[in-house]
């Protein structure tokens, strides 16, 4: 079955520190690609960043830097030199291609909460 | 702003009435998926619906049922409202719908919906 962990429920840091979400995933499938999500408290859902199983390469984009491993499951997500404006619920997220949509299977979300 | 439109924002009503949420997808988008947000059950996938046809169907009750018009325009309605029906409800839209030509999803605002 798929399935999605998000260990972390909350974590608070003050604003300049580096940060790591942690996301672990469960799928029988070969191919399957993840996602990471933002919802800030206005509560919209920001789209963050797409992998596919094929590409282990991790990837950075500003302050933002996840890493992939399929060895251990896990789709990690860096903040490097946070800022209060980070501060949101982050939402990993699993789909299988073998499916015949593509709905998203996702974590309970982890909520960030910078201060300055 | 994701280009995805929700009406309304906000829905309160009583047990036992039915409601009807309304999303547009971004322009050239084919698919459009459903999702409820509920403090207990957190982000659950509903159902998709791509070009006009049911994709896929996730956590879905029979009270509830959808449907995409030939604009592309989905409508979600729920019936026979309980008091666990109260979520905030997402719609995502996506150029294509299927595991050979896999697109992100983008999120509408959502409709928070309120039953006492």
């Amino acid at each position: 079955a798929q399935k999605v962990t998000q260990a972390q429920t909350e974590i608070s840091v003050v604003e300049k520190e580096d940060v790591t979400l942690d996301c672990v995933y469960e799928t029988r499938d070969t191919t399957y690609y993840l996602f990471w999500y933002k919802q800030p408290p206005s509560g919209e859902l920001v789209f963050l960043i797409r992998r596919n199983s094929f590409d282990e390469q991790n990837e950075i984009s500003g302050r933002y830097s996840w890493n992939f491993q399929k060895s251990t499951s896990s789709f990690n997500f860096t903040i490097t030199a946070s800022q209060v404006v980070d501060s949101a619920v982050y939402f990993c997220a699993l789909s299988e291609a073998r499916q015949a949509g593509t709905a998203l299977i996702f974590g309970k979300g982890t909520t960030l909460s910078v201060s300055s | 702003d994701s280009g995805v439109t929700q009406t309304p924002k906000h829905l309160i009503t009583a047990t036992g009435q039915r409601v009807t949420l309304r999303c547009s997808p971004r322009s050239g988008d084919l698919s459009v998926y459903w999702y409820q947000q509920s403090l207990d059950q957190g982000l659950q996938f509903l159902i998709q619906y791509y070009n006009g046809e049911e994709r896929a169907k996730g956590n879905i009750l029979e009270r509830f049922s959808a449907q995409q018009f030939p604009d592309l325009h989905s409508e979600l309605n729920l019936s026979s409202l309980e008091l666990g029906d109260s979520a905030l409800y997402f719609c995502a839209s996506s150029v294509a719908g299927d595991r050979i030509s896999y697109n992100e999803q983008f999120f509408g605002p959502g409709t928070r919906l309120t039953v006492l």
